[in-house]
């Protein structure tokens, strides 16, 4: 089983909104990742964990906070985010600590749109 | 120069041709290569993954890898209009986590 889970489907929210996405794995995988992706662009990193703990920020605004409560779940935080931040948001999990067996899962997205 | 490139298509071939997707890198210290599929709208699909120079297949897909001239490569045999989609080339540089992605090639074929 490769799934990686994402809620919710899709998001609308306005600027001035706080809203949470989750991602879920039951691989026992112990790094898990968040991308940006825009239309017809590759997945852009935004953060990685490894072990439950922040190992790579690619510089990303503070508007997006990652959290990371247990091996299986992680979580992205948005607060007064841009008409720009519109994006699919992708979640991602791979084993840690195996040199050439980090394959990488993605869940099905989250559709994100900022009014 | 990108460091993982592709080109962007589309690559268009007739069902139960061969297609073949081409994905060059930068740097020699790249480890592992993968493929993932990407259809309009949906997440990233991984469908082949390759660490070592040679070929790899699965069902109807080939990874070939040449760490000499630095490009990797898929090919799909009996091509499907189901197989229509973007091909992202993902290529991890060293025993960290990051993936370094191609541009993708967008994939059509035409029944």
């Amino acid at each position: 089983d490769t799934e990686v889970t994402q809620t919710p489907k899709h998001l609308v929210m306005g600027m001035t909104n706080k809203k949470s996405l989750k991602c879920e794995q039951h691989m026992g995988h112990r790094a898990m990742y968040w991308y940006k992706q825009k239309a017809k662009k590759p997945p852009e990193l935004m953060f990685v964990y490894s072990y439950e703990k922040l190992s790579i920020n690619e510089s990303v605004p503070s508007r997006f906070s990652p959290e990371c409560p247990n091996s299986s779940l992680l979580n992205l935080h948005l607060h007064a985010l841009q008409p720009e931040d519109s994006a699919l948001y992708l979640c991602a999990s791979s084993q840690e600590g195996r040199v050439g067996r980090r394959e990488q899962y993605f869940g099905p997205g989250t559709r994100l749109t900022v009014t | 120069q990108k460091e993982v490139e592709q080109n962007s298509g589309p690559l268009s071939v007739p069902e139960g041709a061969i297609a073949s997707l081409n994905c060059t890198y930068s740097d020699r210290g790249s480890q592992s290569f993968f493929w993932y599929r990407q259809y309009s709208g949906k997440s990233p699909e991984l469908i082949m993954f390759i660490y070592s120079n040679g070929d790899k297949e699965d069902g109807r897909f080939t990874a070939q890898l040449n760490k000499a001239s630095q490009y990797v490569s898929l090919l799909i045999r009996d091509s499907q209009p189901s197989d229509s989609a973007t091909y992202l080339c993902a290529v991890r540089k060293n025993a960290g986590n990051m993936l370094t992605f191609g541009g993708g090639t967008r994939l059509m074929v035409k029944p």
